[in-house]
């Protein structure tokens, strides 16, 4: 069955630095998500993604974020300059369609460690 | 605003017998709902939703759920568990007035022993 990857699968990195998390979509998909979970909390939702622009975006995805599909496989979240509170797990996911009835795919997460 | 509630942090429950994940939802209008399990270093996966028709929905692994519009809620349940059942499981919500959104719970913990 086709999945949703994700690398890296730990990123540790220091405040104030950028990162990029990258994840490859289930490949007939049309439409990718963020989301990130804070230990002990509710998964939430950052960001979704068609035809190469946002499409609807939280309070949460402020200008240190930003998305990318640089080409016709990844999909990237960047966060410009990390925080301490930034320390999360991030999902990616992806669905065929925005129809009520199909579900997302999620991947496996990244865990960013900020210090 | 759409949201769920899962009011347990954990469930345990001996293999063989039955389990239930308990989901209630608070939506305007009506409510588009999912479950996801989630195994340790594993994405969500997905179960089972709830669109419309039949009040009780059959999913993978043997899991349903039962929609019940006056208690407002959408319980996980399985006859008899197994051990490898034991994983995080998550209800969510589409949002009806942008459906690229999901509002997930808390999650549940479930632990089945042998």
């Amino acid at each position: 069955e086709p999945e949703v990857t994700q690398t890296p699968s730990h990123q540790v990195t220091q405040m104030g630095q950028e990162v990029i998390l990258r994840c490859v979509p289930i490949s007939n998909h049309l439409y990718f998500y963020w989301y990130r979970q804070i230990l002990g909390q509710k998964v939430e939702f950052l960001v979704s993604f068609y035809n190469n622009e946002i499409s609807e975006k939280s309070e949460i995805f402020d200008d240190q974020f930003s998305v990318e599909r640089p080409d016709g496989s990844n999909f990237t979240l960047k966060i410009r300059s990390t925080k301490l509170e930034d320390s999360a797990m991030y999902f990616c996911a992806s669905s065929e369609s925005e129809v009520l009835s199909y579900e997302q795919y999620f991947g496996p997460g990244t865990r960013l460690t900020v210090t | 605003a759409q949201s769920v509630a899962q009011p347990e942090d954990q469930v345990n429950v001996a293999e063989g017998n039955p389990l239930t994940v308990k989901c209630t939802y608070s939506v305007s209008g009506n409510p588009y709902l999912f479950w996801y399990v989630q195994y340790p270093n594993r994405g969500l996966q997905f179960l089972l939703k709830y669109i419309t028709g039949d009040n009780l929905v059959k999913g993978s692994y043997g899991f349903e759920a039962e929609f019940n519009k006056s208690q407002t809620s959408f319980h996980l349940k399985k006859p008899s568990a197994l051990v490898s059942d034991s994983a995080l499981y998550f209800c969510a919500v589409r949002d009806i007035y942008n459906f690229n959104k999901f509002y997930f719970g808390s999650g549940t913990k479930l632990n089945v022993k042998p």
